[in-house]
């Protein structure tokens, strides 16, 4: 699988829109963008995933590099409650019976200040 | 958030004592997946299930066994417990290999 390369940390003002940037220079055509978050304690969370076309969500939008060589996953107002690690995952589909686990990096510790 | 319980939530055991995690999802999906989440690591597969009785090994497959007999229910077992188990678990669901729902974790301590 891919790999992809994203902050170690980021911080944020509540109420601010955050940019969290992912780069996956070796993504293949059928790679699909997906972003989990994981808040304290808990386990991770689907937040959104894409293809080409950037997506939004109720929880956030993704803006896809024309290259599709990176991404970025946008927090239109930071909340306290948005304070995770957030993963940058690519994922190629898989049919049949075989895996389709996701393979997670280290992800971005984003802290939001209040 | 979707149906998924794991039991126990904690466990401590002793080194060489057999361990059973059971995850359970109440959405019907195919695919189960078992993960370990350690400082340093992230989170690791170590087997997943695409159907009844249908399993196979992830990453960190080693010391761990799975049994899926039922739709609802995947269970890891540990066959006989050593201290670098101790760790998170995580059971995951998917209905299509696409979104994985995450369970609320076992945390598992071999002393």
């Amino acid at each position: 699988d891919a790999k992809t390369t994203q902050p170690n940390s980021m911080e944020s003002n509540e109420e601010e829109p955050v940019h969290l940037p992912c780069n996956h220079s070796t993504i293949s055509g059928t790679d699909y963008i997906h972003w989990y978050r994981q808040l304290p304690s808990q386990g991770p969370e689907y937040v959104i995933h894409g293809l080409t076309s950037n997506v939004n969500n109720r929880m956030a939008s993704l803006a896809i590099a024309e290259d599709r060589k990176s991404s970025t996953l946008i927090l239109h107002r930071a909340t306290l409650r948005d304070a995770a690690v957030y993963y940058c995952i690519l994922r190629r589909p898989i049919y049949g019976g075989s895996q389709g686990n996701l393979i997670f990096g280290k992800g971005t510790k984003l802290s939001v200040k209040p | 958030d979707a149906g998924i319980t794991q039991s126990p939530r904690h466990k401590v055991t002793e080194t060489g004592t057999p361990v059973t995690l059971r995850c359970h999802q109440t959405e019907n999906h195919r695919y189960m997946y078992w993960y370990r989440q350690d400082p340093g690591h992230g989170l690791r597969l170590i087997h997943y299930s695409y159907g009844v009785k249908d399993t196979d090994k992830g990453e960190v497959s080693d010391g761990y066994s799975v049994s899926r007999s039922k739709t609802e229910d995947f269970l890891l077992t540990l066959e006989s417990a050593t201290s670098s188990q101790t760790s998170v678990y995580f059971c995951a669901i998917s209905a299509q290999q696409e979104t994985q729902y995450f369970g609320p974790g076992t945390r598992l301590l071999v002393l």
